[in-house]
């Protein structure tokens, strides 16, 4: 049983495309998160939902927009994919307080 | 603001010799501290907090809020320890965001 998973796990698309990442955790956890993994390595939060209601929302353009229709799903929009797009986008949860996240295998997503 | 630093962007040691990967942080309030591993292309995995005082695959850390610090340390290296090591800080608040270092990639040659 995978406790948090995302699809798709590859995505290659062309610039000015639309495209979605699901991502879905059977831990029961209150807070789920989106993060993007540069080519850099560098790990960066866009977005965190605590059941249902968004509750971080870090500097990111509005192109991407995050949707939770419940607590176990965090789904991740993007508009007008562009080059610099191209990135691993990982999904993660929490059961709050500090017990850390648990994340998703990653969605590599590439913008040709 | 929280912020976390990886002086390191790549250490690459021999196998059976120590390992410390230097973490620093900076936060006003109490932290709680963790460190991540990924190994190649996979899911971030958490290793250890710094709150459950834990040995994890021989690795230790040891939270030093003098030096602001929480270097991760293992006496032996192994081949399989070969990976990418982040620190992260969660702060009070905030919905428990969890920042990241840049990481620090660990090689360890036979």
């Amino acid at each position: 049983d995978t406790a948090v998973s995302q699809t798709p796990k590859y995505l290659v698309t062309q610039m000015g495309n639309d495209k979605s990442i699901k991502c879905e955790q059977n831990l029961g956890h209150d807070t789920m998160y989106w993060y993007k993994q540069d080519s850099k390595k560098f790990l960066k939060i866009m977005f965190s939902y605590n059941n249902k209601e968004l509750i971080i929302n870090e500097t990111v353009p509005n192109r991407f927009s995050p949707k939770s229709p419940d607590k176990a799903h965090l789904n991740l929009h993007i508009n007008s994919l562009e080059l610099g797009d191209s990135a691993v986008y990982f999904c993660a949860s929490s059961p709050g307080g500090n017990y850390g996240y648990t994340f998703g295998s990653g969605t590599r997503l590439t913008v040709v | 603001a929280q912020r976390v630093t990886q002086p390191e962007k790549l250490l690459s040691v021999f196998k059976g010799a120590p390992v410390e990967l230097k973490c620093n942080y900076s936060y006003s309030g109490s932290p709680e501290l963790f460190w991540y591993v990924q190994y190649s292309r996979q899911r971030l995995q958490l290793l250890l907090r710094h709150i459950s005082r834990e040995s994890i695959k021989g690795f230790t850390a040891d939270l030093n809020k003098g030096e602001t610090s929480f270097h991760l340390k293992k006496p032996f290296a192994q081949e399989e320890d070969s990976a990418m090591y982040y620190c992260a800080l969660s702060g009070t608040g905030g919905g428990n965001k969890l920042t990241f270092g840049t990481g620090t990639q660990l090689k360890v040659e036979l």
